[in-house]
């Protein structure tokens, strides 16, 4: 089974210019999380799907951070304008009804450099 | 605002030593408590999901065990070895809400 694809891997853009994240979950997952892994801290909760349709979007700096997932299957997660503070990993995450058996099935994540 | 605390916040252990994290989370309105590893540059991990209080899981070398009324999990590894070095996580959930996670424990193991 392919896991959960991100790209880029890495991103270096100076502040005030946009940068897209882009995520393919497991096949068939309805749920997807965008999390940021700022250096020495856990990773947060920027937003969640269900199929097409935000559940979760408390978190996410709307002023700066958009994010869509179109047809329930791909996800992109926009930053425009970038700040130095966002600076961080994103992790894309999926999962299914089988969540309490097998946790979250991860991306290996984009690092972002704002300089 | 859920807290979930982790400590150590890292570790140098021998090869061979036996180790141990903790986890603390809030004890009320538990629904899972999640553990993942997370290697340098690679996909975080799902090591163990736990649901119920006085769980214990085991996976080769490594167990965890729960107390939901007290709010907290260990995490045992055996005889740690090399490739055991990585970062480990716990995150929780109440109800079937997203995971909220901790700063983890980043492990070091000398060969």
């Amino acid at each position: 089974e392919a896991g959960v694809a991100q790209s880029p891997r890495y991103k270096i853009i100076e502040k005030r210019q946009s940068v897209a994240f882009w995520c393919n979950p497991i096949s068939g997952h309805a749920t997807l999380y965008w999390y940021q892994q700022i250096l020495g801290q856990g990773p947060k909760l920027l937003i969640q799907f269900q199929n097409n349709g935000v559940v979760d979007d408390s978190q996410l700096p709307k002023d700066r951070f958009s994010a869509e997932r179109l047809k329930g299957v791909d996800s992109t997660l926009k930053i425009q304008p970038a700040k130095l503070e966002d600076s961080a990993v994103y992790l894309c995450a999926s999962s299914d009804r089988t969540v309490l058996r097998y946790g979250y099935t991860f991306g290996s994540g984009t690092r972002l450099t704002v300089v | 605002i859920l807290n979930v605390e982790q400590s150590p916040q890292s570790l140098h252990v021998q090869e061979g030593d036996s180790t141990n994290f903790t986890c603390s989370f809030p004890s009320s309105n538990f629904y899972a408590l999640h553990w993942y590893r997370w290697e340098t540059a690679k996909s975080p991990e799902a090591l163990f999901v736990m649901t119920l209080n006085g769980d214990e899981k085991k996976k080769g070398r490594i167990s965890a065990t729960l107390n939901t009324k007290e709010g907290y999990s260990y995490l045992y590894i055996k005889g740690s070895q090399p490739e055991d070095s990585a970062t480990y996580l716990c995150a929780f959930s109440s109800g079937n809400t997203p995971l909220v996670f901790g700063k983890g424990t980043r492990l070091s193991v000398i060969a």
